[in-house]
């Protein structure tokens, strides 16, 4: 199964600063349709994960242009351009190659200072 | 109105079953394969299993392989996931979820239930 590593764990950022989590596959996520499966999810507090990024650098619906996704192959990098108070909670990559198994990361828990 | 809502969840002994159960509504259930994710008190998120939009293909993870088992309705609309078997590190909240965006009336939606709670304890 494709194991997902996210660093940090754990994040303490100032409002307004910049701030990065990585996130790398043991295998490649290029899907032989030319697509890369690889998703950000941010879980807030007491509430469901919602989709921030998917294909890796594709922004949902709704999500504010200062969070960011790169990568390839085997390597990701989630960006929130300046971070705000709302941005708290858990973000989590996933890998949605097909067929399943998915995995996501352990998680990058993100607190303002 | 995109919705997934789960239901089925409870209190259980270790060694017993429980079925949980997931209503879609909103858009048209039978075009999309879903999933199962679960998360532990405290605990990051755990992919469960996955179901083609017919039903013709389903995975699962290796820590429920042999134990749990998903299925759907589609004319009910309706995605299942069959759990015998439990142990005390099953327990979760057990989320139903669409995995990355789908489009219904020119809108966006990311379809995730708000989960249901398994608890297995003696």
């Amino acid at each position: 199964d494709i194991v997902m590593t996210q660093t940090p764990l754990s994040l303490s950022v100032t409002p307004g600063q910049p701030a990065s989590i990585s996130c790398k596959s043991s295998q490649s996520l290029l899907h032989s349709d030319g697509k890369t499966y690889l998703y950000w999810y941010l879980q807030k507090p007491g509430q469901s994960p919602h989709l921030l990024i998917y294909e890796v650098s594709s922004r949902f619906s709704g999500v504010p242009d200062r969070f960011s996704g790169s990568g390839s192959g085997t390597d990701f990098t989630l960006k929130i351009s300046r971070v705000e108070a709302e941005d708290v909670g858990v973000y989590y990559c996933m890998q949605g190659i097909h067929p399943p198994p998915n995995t996501f990361g352990q998680g990058t828990k993100l607190e303002i200072k | 109105q995109v919705q997934l809502v789960e239901s089925g969840g409870g209190v259980v002994q270790p060694g017993g079953s429980l079925r949980l159960s997931c209503a879609a509504s909103g858009f048209t259930f039978s075009s999309y394969g879903i999933h199962w994710v679960r998360q532990a008190p405290g605990k990051g998120l755990d992919w469960v299993a996955f179901i083609h939009y017919d039903g013709s293909n389903k995975y699962y993870a290796d820590s429920v392989k042999g134990r749990f088992t998903i299925s759907r309705d589609n004319s009910k609309n309706m995605l299942y996931l069959q759990m015998n078997s439990l142990r005390a590190e099953d327990t979760a909240v057990y989320y139903c979820a669409l995995i990355g965006p789908i489009v219904v009336a020119n809108k966006w939606f990311d379809p995730w239930g708000e989960g249901t709670l398994v608890t297995v304890s003696s």
